[in-house]
This record gives C-alpha cells, sequence and structure tokens, in this order.
C-alpha cells in the first residue's frame, strides 16, 4: 500500500516563511509534486521533485530526500493569498497517489 | 494552457438514481483521470484511461464505472446511487510540463445522494 503523511493545519504570520513537511512510504517512486488548493476550487501544480534536492521556483522551493521518503515545500515571503490546502502526491507507475492536505492559515 | 471542463457544478440525486459525470478536455491528451475529494480523506483516484476505450481501476472502483469513446471525453458512471457517494468528483487529465507528467483539474463536480 501506499502511505504519505502530511500536518493536517499549520498557521503562519503574513511575511514569513513556512515549511510544509511530507513523508512517503511508496511501493514504488516516479516522482513527488506538490500541489495548491483554494478552499472551492481544482488543485492546481506548484512543483516536481524526481532526484533529490531542492527546486526553488519563485517564492516557492521544494526538496526531495528519496533514501528518507522526505519532501518539504517551503513558502517564503508568505501573503495572505498563500492560505490554501498544500497536498503531497506521489507517482507510482503512472498515477499520482496524494496525502490528505495541509491546510495553511496566512493570519496578518 | 489545457482545459478540463465538467460539465455539472452541483448535483442533487436520490439513492438509486444513475449519475453520469462528464468531462472533456481540450488538448488531445491521452491520460484521463476520475478522483473523490473527501474532507480528512484527501483525493482518492477512482478510475484512469490511457486511451479511448481503455480504462484501469483505481484505488477505489467500487461502485462506479467509467466510458471513454473518445479522447477528449472521460464520463464517470454511479450505476446505483448512494449516500457515501456524496461527494466532490475532480476530473484530470495529464500532460508533460519540464519533464514532470502533471494533472490538470477540473474546477469539480459536488454530487449530494439524497
Amino acid at each position: 500500500g501506499q502511505n504519505i503523511d502530511q500536518p493536517t493545519e499549520m498557521t503562519a504570520t503574513e511575511g514569513a516563511i513556512v515549511q510544509i513537511n511530507c513523508t512517503y512510504q511508496t511501493s514504488g517512486f516516479n516522482g513527488l509534486f506538490w500541489y495548491q488548493q483554494h478552499a472551492g476550487e481544482a488543485p492546481t501544480f506548484l512543483s516536481y521533485n524526481v532526484l533529490d534536492g531542492l527546486e526553488e521556483k519563485g517564492r516557492f522551493s521544494s526538496f526531495l530526500s528519496r533514501s528518507k521518503g522526505y519532501s518539504y515545500l517551503l513558502l517564503k515571503e508568505l501573503q495572505m493569498k498563500d492560505s490554501a490546502s498544500y497536498l503531497c502526491a506521489v507517482r507510482v507507475e503512472s498515477t499520482l497517489t496524494f496525502g490528505k492536505g495541509t491546510m495553511l492559515l496566512v493570519s496578518p | 494552457d489545457v482545459k478540463v471542463t465538467q460539465s455539472s457544478r452541483y448535483l442533487v440525486k436520490r439513492t438509486g438514481e444513475k449519475v453520469f459525470l462528464e468531462c472533456v478536455q481540450d488538448m488531445d491528451h491521452e491520460n484521463m483521470f476520475w478522483y473523490r475529494q473527501d474532507p480528512g480523506l484527501g483525493l482518492r483516484l477512482i478510475y484512469f484511461s490511457y486511451d479511448v476505450k481503455m480504462k484501469e481501476k483505481g484505488d477505489i472502483p467500487e461502485g462506479y464505472s467509467v466510458s471513454r469513446e473518445k479522447k477528449e471525453r472521460f464520463s464517470l458512471i454511479l450505476e446505483s446511487a448512494s449516500t457515501n457517494q456524496t461527494s466532490m468528483y475532480l476530473c484530470a487529465s495529464s500532460h508533460t510540463v519540464s519533464g514532470a507528467n502533471v494533472l490538470t483539474f477540473g474546477a469539480g463536480s459536488r454530487l449530494t445522494v439524497l
């Protein structure tokens, strides 16, 4: 079976930095994805890691350690609009298995 | 931009009714997927399809079937709706972005079964 764990909720302050962790135990691994989902909307693609290390894309960065089964999403210079659910997903063969998501609340 | 369109945003059905959820993508993608999303359970894969007339079971296929008669259209069918199928249903198609096979989701269909 597949198991993907991430915290249920996090809170942070506008302008701060927040790190959302994800650990996984899966039967295979073809890449790790992060999606953002605002309330009432569809998930949208944020980042992808298939090799160990850090991928940076503007205010968002994602890190992967395959040996540890661990990833994190780092959000810098937080804005109110970053309040959303962040979904970690692992590709096993040709399908994506999602974690339950981390609800991030950014306060002024 | 890839566009994935789900025909119904909100539906209310009665127990035992047959329900069709339609999904159309406009980018000639091979792969299409149906997920359901429930609070505390996250996104779970119901069925997916690699090509016309091809279908594969996901993690929770029981109580559902699918149809892919044309490449752009992937339908989810609830043969006899039950209350535990009340959920948000998300359709997606996949394409490659910088080497990553990325899912693009439709806006979702919120189904309530009474």
